[in-house]
């Protein structure tokens, strides 16, 4: 079946650090790929996505693309702030399947000034 | 436009009542989903509906919790009765689906979230 692996951290960065959690998928057919956002005490919102192979999401400064050979959807930014702290979301979509997003653990990252 | 509207955003109870949540989502989506968030078990799906129609309720944890669907823009989700272990902040989240659109189009599956309901009981 379909699934999600991502690292599940709690990580903590200083301003301005380079930023990767890792994704990596599994998936019949040809998912469509997201990264959502969770900030303290609000929902889950969309930050990136990629629907297909190659293509590079990106969205306030972070960037994630879909490497089918790799199974893999990284998410990255090169110089994280105070107000990127929040759980991410790596999740992956199959049209035809089960219509249900499988998302990964989330991941806590904490940005200290 | 407004957003996936969840009430209450917060709810306290004492073990043993009755909770119901509710959710109003984005008009024009067909697809709803009801999720749970603990520290413990992360983002958990209980149930979802296409439609109106409940399609997989496998993530309900018991019959404490049932879920319903009357018309496309109302659902609820309803704990009797409700234990200590059910805290957690419940989230509905909406999208649309192919089977909305009738035309065979790319389904992102993208889903948009209500801001939560937390609950607590004592």
């Amino acid at each position: 079946g379909n699934s999600v692996t991502q690292m599940e951290g709690p990580v903590t960065l200083s301003e301005e650090a380079f930023l990767t959690i890792n994704c990596t998928y599994t998936a019949t057919g040809y998912p469509s790929l997201f990264w959502y956002v969770q900030y303290p005490g609000e929902g889950l919102q969309l930050l990136l996505k990629a629907t297909k192979a190659d293509d590079k999401g990106s969205n306030k400064g972070f960037e994630a693309t879909y490497r089918k050979e790799t199974t893999s959807f990284h998410l990255e930014k090169g110089s994280v702030q105070v107000s990127d702290s929040a759980v991410y979301f790596c999740a992956l979509y199959t049209q035809g399947g089960s219509e249900k997003l499988v998302f990964g653990k989330g991941m806590k990252l904490t940005v200290n000034p | 436009d407004a957003g996936v509207i969840q009430s209450p955003r917060h709810e306290v109870t004492e073990m043993g009542q009755e909770v119901t949540l509710r959710c109003k989502p984005i008009s024009g989506h067909n697809s709803l989903f009801w999720y749970r968030q603990t520290m413990m078990r992360g983002l958990e799906l209980l149930i979802y509906f296409n439609n109106n129609v409940p399609i997989d309720d496998s993530g309900m944890p018991e019959d404490r919790f049932s879920a319903k669907m009357p018309n496309a823009s109302f659902s609820t989700l309803k704990i009797q009765p409700s234990e200590p272990r059910d805290s957690a902040v419940y989230f509905c989240a909406s999208s649309s689906s192919p089977s909305s659109w009738g035309v065979r189009e790319k389904d992102t599956g993208e889903l948009f979230f209500g801001e939560g309901s937390r609950l607590t009981v004592l």
